[in-house]
């Protein structure tokens, strides 16, 4: 079985300043994807960035990279240059990959709230 | 705006009562999932449709049904209801079942308030 842990129930961190929101996982499938999702006090769900296991190099997006250790089951999300508007809840998740379309299992959630 | 569409974005109603959630998924996507968000369990997977059939299915309750139509949109439905719950109910679509690295778009959700 899948399962994520999210250890930071809460953050904070000053506008501008990076901030990194830990994520580690656990699974038995050899192959998988991690990703992370946003979600502010709107409720949406927002996909940020995605990394595979078997992806060579960490995932960038904007201002959004994912550090990835495989071998410490770890896919930490960190965020550069923080702004009011990256207040939120940032949710950790992942899925099997060998086979086809397969459901998200997620962490229980960091709540980032970014100070001006 | 994710191209997911949720109907209705709030529902409220009693104890006893049956609700029908309904999504739309992304142009082109085959793949609908529902979960549910709560306080207590978090963000979990209730079932999965892939062009019409049932995927997978995770802690759906047995009150809870789903449907995916020819068009593909699927709806959920919901009896019985209990105050627990209560929450809020994504929708998110993905696209061919053999795209590895497919992602999940979430619809707005539905938020279920049961009085």
């Amino acid at each position: 079985a899948q399962k994520i842990t999210q250890t930071q129930p809460g953050m904070f961190v000053q506008e501008k300043e990076a901030v990194t929101l830990d994520c580690t996982y656990d699974t038995s499938d050899p192959s998988y994807g991690l990703f992370w999702y946003k979600q502010p006090s709107s409720g949406e769900m927002i996909f940020l960035i995605y990394q595979g296991s078997y992806d060579q190099q960490n995932a960038t997006e904007g201002r959004y990279s994912l550090n990835f250790q495989k071998a410490r089951k770890s896919a930490n999300l960190v965020i550069s240059a923080s702004q009011l508007g990256d207040s939120a809840m940032y949710f950790c998740a992942m899925r099997d990959l060998s086979s086809g379309n397969t459901p998200l299992v997620f962490g229980k959630g960091t709540r980032l709230s970014v100070i001006a | 705006d994710s191209g997911v569409t949720q109907t209705p974005k709030h529902l409220i109603t009693a104890t006893g009562q049956r609700v029908t959630l309904r999504c739309s998924p992304r142009s082109g996507d085959l793949s609908v999932y529902w979960y549910q968000q709560s306080l207590d369990q978090g963000l979990q997977f209730l079932i999965q449709y892939y062009n019409g059939e049932e995927r997978a299915k995770g802690n759906i309750l047995e009150r809870f049904s789903a449907q995916q139509f020819p068009d593909l949109h699927s709806e959920l439905n919901l009896s019985s209801l209990e105050l627990g719950d209560s929450a809020l109910y994504f929708c998110a679509s993905s696209g061919a079942a053999q795209a590895y690295t497919d992602t999940q778009y979430f619809g707005p959700g539905t938020r279920l308030t049961v009085l």
